[in-house]
Order: structure tokens, then C-alpha cells, then sequence
């Protein structure tokens, strides 16, 4: 079975940088996997931020980016603000139409 | 103005069919660019793709749950409904349903608010 791992918890303070990575238990994430990224507020519906690995939705903050390093998708916050916590889950599709999502990073800003 | 929202039983037996269903608007599922997924999420704990339906009725479910999943749409009523058999109280999440641009694979752009099931007897 098909694994996606993701870190389970980073802390960023307000104005730092931060990058959430996303790993693929096949081997290394490529643009192929059309990695994509989402945030999730507690009780909220979780909202697309990426897709394709770096394009951002119209509603995207210009702080976030989306990238490929090391073999994995990336997810960076550049300028983080105290709004930017939150849940961050990462999105890999396998083909076959099949779409596997990572266990999330929570991310607390401090 | 794209919207979806889920609709079903709050509260399911174990061993019972769950149906639920997503109505759509701002969109037309006869699109050939768009297709509907349903994704859940157990309480406190990470997002699960379960399945999704195209205009063109191509279907796709996750190997995992793929024998008790069955998905289909209704274009005229703007609905896809999802049906699950024989649940458990594992299955207890909230069930979302998202749209998907498949032309240029841009999952999930939308999703509706979710509808909380809970199993049990």
C-alpha cells in the first residue's frame, strides 16, 4: 500500500520561513505525481493552495510556494503569519486515477 | 459561483449502506472538463480519497474501499451520490465532496462543507 509521509508537526515563528516536505514511499516525488497542497482550519473544509507542484490558485497567497527538492514535493511559507496555522495535507496521484493524500503537517506559528 | 454540499444520514448502524449525496452548482457535470470526488476525513485525523466520477461517467475508486464503494451521477439534478456498504464504526469521518478539473488535472479546486457520519448501533 501506497504510503505518503509528510512531518507531523513544525512550529515557525511570525515572519520566518518554513518548508513542509511531502515523500513518497515508491521513491522520489516527481512533477509526474502532480503534487498538490491544501490547508485545513480547524472546522473548516480544507482549501486548494497548489497544484501540478508549483501553481498557485488565484486565491493563493503570493507567500506560499510549491516546489520539488530532494526527491520530495515541497510546500514553502515565506513572510509566515500568524493565519498560516493550520493543517497542511499534500495530495500525489499515482495514476490509475488513483490519489493518495500525506497524514498532514500541523503547522503552529509562535 | 461553484458550490457543492453534501447531503445524507447523520447516524448509520454497522452493517448498513450509507448513501450520500453532492449537489453541485456553477458547474454542469456534463462538462468534459469536470468530474466530482468524495474524499473523508475521521475525527482528527488525515484526509482519505475514496472515489470520483467524470462527465464522460468514468469512474475510479480507491483500491482500499474499492468493493464497497459505488459511484454515480444524476446531470439533470446537478447530484453525484456515493454509496458504501456494510459500515463500521471505523468509517465514522466527515465525508466531503470536491470538484475536480480533469482536463488540465486541477483536483479539488472546490470543496463543499462536509457532512459528519457517524456508525453505530
Amino acid at each position: 500500500q501506497t504510503v505518503v509521509t509528510q512531518e507531523p508537526s513544525l512550529t515557525v515563528s511570525p515572519g520566518g520561513t518554513v518548508t513542509l516536505t511531502c515523500a513518497s514511499s515508491t521513491g522520489a516525488v516527481t512533477s509526474g505525481y502532480y503534487p498538490n497542497w491544501f490547508q485545513q482550519k480547524p472546522g473548516q473544509a480544507p482549501r486548494a493552495l497548489i497544484y501540478s507542484t508549483s501553481n498557485k490558485h488565484s486565491w493563493t497567497p503570493a507567500r506560499f510556494s510549491g516546489s520539488l527538492l530532494g526527491g520530495k514535493a515541497a510546500l514553502t511559507l515565506s513572510g509566515v503569519q500568524p493565519e498560516d496555522e493550520a493543517e497542511y495535507y499534500c495530495l500525489l496521484y499515482y495514476g490509475g486515477a488513483q490519489l493518495v493524500f500525506g497524514g498532514g503537517t500541523k503547522l503552529t506559528v509562535l | 459561483q461553484v458550490t457543492l454540499k453534501e447531503s445524507g444520514p447523520v447516524l448509520v448502524k454497522p452493517t448498513e449502506t450509507l448513501t450520500l449525496t453532492c449537489t453541485v452548482s456553477g458547474f454542469s457535470l456534463s462538462n468534459a472538463r469536470m468530474g466530482v470526488s468524495w474524499i473523508r476525513q475521521p475525527p482528527g485525523k488525515a484526509l482519505e480519497w475514496l472515489a470520483h466520477i467524470f462527465s464522460n461517467d468514468e469512474k475510479s475508486y480507491s483500491t482500499s474501499l474499492k468493493s464497497r464503494l459505488t459511484i454515480s451521477k444524476d446531470t439533470s439534478k446537478s447530484q453525484v451520490v456515493l454509496t458504501m456498504t456494510n459500515m463500521d464504526p471505523v468509517d465514522t469521518a466527515t465525508y466531503y465532496c470536491a470538484r475536480i478539473r480533469y482536463f488540465d488535472w486541477i483536483p479539488f479546486d472546490y470543496w463543499g462543507q462536509g457532512t459528519l457520519v457517524t456508525v453505530s448501533s
